[in-house]
């Protein structure tokens, strides 16, 4: 069975600083893999997906993760972070069952604080 | 707005009862998931759905059942309600845009 571990549950940095979060899976074949982020009290925004191709990927908000293979990671990282990126952030596999339908399973979350 | 509607945002009910929430996915889209995110497990998978017929299946306790229509709204339905079913409920849909989630049905038991 698939399954993800983000092995920091909180991390605090300052803002202007440069930020990692760590991810890593289990997973039979090749993976899809996500990163979502949730402000309190709401619901889960996409950052950034792999399916395949460049290993290095680009989202919203500044974020790009890499996913290699050979270490079953795919971190999250952004060169300078803000106050506004303070939320959890959350790792996923998806589980392809045809086409466009695959279900996910998510690691237990990061939460990031932004110093000022 | 994501396109993917849940309804209602809050419900608070009491021990012992039954509640139903509502997704209606993005439009175009044949599959609904649905999650339960709680304190004690986190972001959970629970049911899929494709073009009304049950595709694959997770954590989701016997107390618990859904369907999705003919015009592809589901419904999640959580019956003989514990305290420990207090959670956040999202509803995904996907299909040839990708996966969006909706804002969340936060059930509250007391």
């Amino acid at each position: 069975a698939q399954s993800v571990t983000q092995p920091d549950i909180h991390i605090t940095v300052s803002e202007g600083a440069s930020l990692e979060l760590r991810c890593n899976y289990s997973y039979g074949a090749t993976p899809y893999l996500f990163w979502y982020v949730q402000s309190p009290g709401q619901g889960l925004q996409l950052l950034l997906k792999y399916f395949s191709g460049d290993t290095l990927v680009q989202g919203i908000k500044g974020f790009e993760a890499e996913f290699k293979r050979s270490q079953s990671s795919f971190n999250l990282r952004k060169p300078s972070v803000h106050w506004s990126d303070a939320a959890e952030y959350f790792c996923a596999v998806g589980e392809n069952s045809g086409g466009s339908n695959y279900k996910l399973t998510f690691g237990k979350g990061t939460l990031l604080t932004v110093n000022p | 707005d994501s396109g993917v509607t849940q309804t209602p945002k809050h419900l608070i009910t009491a021990t012992g009862q039954r509640v139903t929430l509502r997704c209606s996915p993005r439009s175009g889209d044949l599959s609904v998931y649905w999650y339960q995110q709680s304190l004690d497990q986190g972001l959970q998978f629970l049911i899929q759905y494709y073009n009304g017929e049950e595709r694959a299946k997770g954590n989701i306790l016997e107390r618990f059942s859904a369907q999705q229509f003919p015009d592809l709204h589901s419904e999640l339905n959580l019956s003989s309600l514990e305290l420990g079913d207090s959670a956040l409920y999202f509803c995904a849909s996907s299909g040839y845009i990708g996966y969006t989630f909706g804002s969340g049905t936060r059930l509250t038991v007391v």
